[in-house]
This record gives structure tokens, C-alpha cells and sequence, in this order.
């Protein structure tokens, strides 16, 4: 099937660790995206990336890093450095062209720094 | 930034009832997409609508850009529908970054 996996679904952190989230897609889309969410509130832009081996910061990129080797993968590395990294992390996917900038949500990923 | 406000904020109905969801937006968009977000947390796309009117089964879309809302419309309500609904837009940039409302929530009951 076609589609945007995240792992895991849930993760535990101590404090002081990096976790990295996986994200993947086979829908052969260009761009791809990650957002987290705090309760009650909506989504927040982290990293984007628009082609391999290019991404930009978004508006809450601070005690975050990614990288995109491959058009299918975009993992995202939470770092210590981030002072409150407990939230539901989602990555979506985009095509680019065909008249569309229609964004496609994979499941997620429910961090807790315990 | 773009700024976006969704109202109500909650919304309780009875099932069968129908009701109107606003969106408005403080700038021009490229992009305005409405979502689901079950109670699992998947975003499920409704429409990607940054102008026009759209329907699908009970669900209808309209934004007026030049007035900068959107609203989307749910007819014959269902318990399925429960969720909340969010409101994302993307400005003219070419990068589609979306930003998003804080939602609604609606409970539907029998």
C-alpha cells in the first residue's frame, strides 16, 4: 500500500537523550514535512525539505535536526537541546506539481521525556 | 506569519443536526486544506480547497479568498464524525508550509 509510516508509534525518553523519529514514504513525493502538536493546540512547522539532500528550518526548529539522503526518508532527531520535547510529532508528504499542494499526514509519533 | 482562527472553538451536536465551521485567515493563501483528526491522531484530509466550493457525501467546502475564509459544512451529523477539525494555509511562498487553526472539536451524541 501506498503511504507515510512513522516509528514508533510510542517512545519514551530520558532526559539528556537524542531520539530519532523515523519517517517514510512510497508515495514518491518530493516534499516532506514535520509538525508537532501539543495538546489542545494545532499543528507547528519543525523542518521541511522540498528535494533530497535539502531542508530548511521552520518555526520551531530549535533542539531539532533532520536530514533527507533519500526522496523516501526524513527522520527527525530530537536533541537534548530541547527544553520541552514531550508532544505528538507528525510528518507529512507532499507532490510537487500537478496543481496540487495537497499535504498527506502519516499516523505519528507520541514522545514522552519521562 | 499568517494568522488563522477557527470557530467555535467546541461544538456539541445531536446526531442528524447539521453545522458550519469558519476558518479565517489574515493573509493570502496558495493553500488551505480542512482535516479530521481522529481520536487516534491521524490527520485525514477533507479538502484542499484555497478557492471554490467542494463537496463530498455530507461534507462541503467554500472559501472566498478575496474575503480570506473558509468554512466547512457537515450535514446529517454522526457519531463517526466526532473529532477535531483543523483549518491549515499555506501563503504564496512556493514551499507550502502550512500553519494551522488551534480546531474545533465537535461531539456528536445520540
Amino acid at each position: 500500500d501506498g503511504g507515510i509510516t512513522q516509528s514508533p508509534k510510542y517512545l519514551f525518553r530520558k532526559e539528556g537523550q537524542n531520539v530519532t523519529l523515523s519517517c517514510e514514504q512510497n508515495l514518491n513525493h518530493d516534499a516532506m514535512y514535520w509538525y508537532r502538536q501539543d495538546p489542545g493546540q494545532g499543528l507547528r512547522l519543525i523542518y521541511y525539505s522540498q528535494i533530497v539532500n535539502d531542508f530548511q528550518k521552520g518555526d520551531i526548529a530549535e533542539g531539532y535536526s533532520v536530514s533527507r539522503e533519500k526522496k523516501e526518508s526524513f527522520p527527525l532527531t530530537v536533541t537534548s537541546a530541547q527544553k520541552n520535547p514531550t508532544a505528538f510529532y507528525l510528518c507529512a508528504s507532499r507532490p510537487s506539481g500537478g496543481g496540487s499542494d495537497t499535504q498527506y499526514f502519516g499516523p505519528g509519533t507520541r514522545l514522552t521525556v519521562l | 506569519g499568517i494568522q488563522v482562527e477557527q470557530s467555535p472553538p467546541d461544538l456539541i451536536l445531536q446526531e442528524g443536526a447539521n453545522s458550519t465551521l469558519r476558518c479565517n485567515f489574515s493573509d493570502s493563501v496558495n493553500n488551505l486544506q480542512w482535516f479530521h483528526q481522529n481520536p487516534w491522531g491521524q490527520l485525514i484530509n477533507l479538502f484542499y480547497i484555497p478557492s471554490g466550493t467542494k463537496q463530498n457525501g455530507r461534507l462541503s467546502a467554500t472559501t472566498v479568498a478575496t474575503e480570506r475564509y473558509s468554512l466547512l459544512y457537515i450535514s446529517s451529523s454522526q457519531t463517526t464524525d466526532s473529532g477535531v477539525y483543523f483549518c491549515a494555509v499555506a501563503d504564496t511562498g512556493t514551499a507550502s508550509k502550512l500553519t494551522f487553526g488551534t480546531g474545533t472539536r465537535l461531539q456528536v451524541t445520540l
